[in-house]
């Protein structure tokens, strides 16, 4: 069982460049994430969705846009990327909202 | 605003002592609450999880504590063992299907031969 697959593991950018971090999950999960995490913040939460055709802000949003492709795909798009958005990258899903969630491997993205 | 904090970034245990890993909420909406392992270069796994409606939950060699008065919860390992060696998250999120987890700082627990 692949469970919650992210793509890429890790990606260099240069500052202003765009990119989208894929996540898809075989679970059949309602629920999905997008979340950070920086050393000393632990996992901060960038965006989720809560269902198909929804997505909400989380505690992180600005500089990121997300699309909800179907229920399987959630992904993340950095449209310009600063040394700020240097981190790595989790993908989560769960069955509804603020249930267990699986994450998957996570990306490490370094903005240069 | 942390809504969730683990004021401890790092425990050291000997093998086979208890590790006891603490966490506290401020939102009192919270009435979820869950417990993460995460080794390096890994997602996070879920370990244990507690309702409000319970005060204590056990799985084997973990249990989680929850003081709802003092918006207090702990995790319990024992015995602890070196594969127990990893970053440890308290979550919270509000009731059961409506809301999203919000996560703690983590703490690193460094289990001693």
């Amino acid at each position: 069982n692949a469970g919650v697959t992210q793509t890429p593991k890790f990606q260099v950018l240069k500052t202003g460049q765009s990119m989208t971090l894929q996540c898809a999950q075989d679970m059949n999960h309602n629920s999905m994430y997008w979340y950070r995490q920086d050393p000393g913040m632990g996992l901060r939460l960038i965006y989720y969705s809560a269902s198909e055709g929804t997505t909400d802000k989380g505690e992180v949003p600005n500089g990121y846009n997300v699309s909800r492709l179907n229920k399987r795909e959630f992904s993340l798009r950095l449209e310009s990327a600063a040394p700020s958005q240097t981190s790595v990258y989790f993908c989560a899903s769960s069955r509804n909202s603020g249930t267990e969630a699986f994450f998957g491997q996570g990306t490490r993205l370094t903005v240069v | 605003d942390q809504q969730v904090k683990q004021n401890s970034p790092s425990l050291s245990v000997q093998e086979g002592r208890i590790s006891i890993l603490n966490c506290d909420y401020t939102n009192s909406m919270f009435d979820y609450f869950l417990w993460y392992k995460k080794y390096p270069a890994e997602g996070p796994t879920f370990l244990i999880s507690i309702s409000s409606i319970k005060d204590k939950n056990e799985d084997g060699r973990f249990t989680v504590f929850l003081n709802k008065s003092a918006k207090h919860l702990s995790l319990h390992i024992v015995p602890s063992q070196p594969g127990d060696s990893a970053v440890y998250f308290c979550a919270a999120s509000g009731w059961q299907g409506a809301q999203k987890l919000v996560f703690g700082q983590g703490t690193r627990l460094t289990i001693n031969p």
